[in-house]
């Protein structure tokens, strides 16, 4: 089993670029997350979706959208990157509320210049 | 509402000495507790957590954790550390119902010397 699997692992853009994270799980999970980890603030929620077709913001979701289009799939987009989202971006997905835990990808390190 | 604070954001400690990583809580219903460890260039794995099953939780890799509702506390230990432990350490919370966040604490990194 892959688990979560995050692509790109690197990417250097450019202000005002525009890109896609794709965060894809094969454990048929219902909930997928997007975390971004700066250091010493630990991990902060973009954005959250508890099922296909459903997304929510979480504590950081400005200059950011989601989408979940298929189950097993979470896209991140970032329309007009800058600077202060440098950071390494991590899914996560989660086959339930509380207790179960997250599984985690290996993230995705963006550098904005 | 909910928060995670972990105390020292770097703990060194002696080969083969104890580990000891601290994490309170704040929560106003009974709470899921985590501990998840990152490696470096990595994503984070679970160690262990608490659902209220047992007070003293083991986990993987010889780390066990003890809930202590008195203190709002899920401190992490080890009793003898290795070279191999060191790694960045996060303690995280999700309250037991209708939830589907955790909160994260900012996370400890362990360095282990010889």
């Amino acid at each position: 089993n892959a688990g979560v699997t995050q692509t790109p692992k690197f990417r250097v853009l450019k202000t005002g670029q525009s890109m896609t994270l794709l965060c894809a799980q094969d454990m048929n999970h219902e909930y997928m997350y997007w975390y971004r980890q700066d250091p010493g603030m630990g991990l902060r929620l973009i954005h959250y979706s508890v099922g296909e077709g459903t997304t929510a913001k979480g504590e950081v979701p400005d200059g950011y959208n989601v989408s979940r289009l298929k189950k097993q799939n979470f896209l991140l987009g970032l329309e007009s990157a800058a600077p202060s989202q440098t950071s390494v971006y991590f899914c996560a997905s989660s086959r339930g509320q509380g207790a179960y835990g997250y599984t985690f990808g290996s993230g995705t390190r963006l550098t904005v210049v | 509402a909910q928060s995670v604070t972990q105390l020292g954001s770097h703990v060194s400690v002696s080969e083969g000495a104890l580990v000891l990583l601290r994490c309170n809580y704040s929560s106003s219903v009974p709470p899921y507790l985590f501990w998840y460890v990152q490696y470096p260039n990595q994503g984070l794995q679970l160690l262990l957590k608490y659902t209220s099953a047992a007070t003293l939780v083991k986990g993987i890799n010889g780390f066990e954790a003890e809930f202590k509702k008195s203190e709002t506390s899920f401190h992490l230990t080890k009793p003898s550390a290795h070279m191999s432990d060191a790694a960045e350490y996060f303690c995280a919370v999700s309250e037991a119902s209708g939830t589907y966040k955790y909160i994260f604490g900012t996370g400890t990194r362990l360095k282990v010397l010889a």
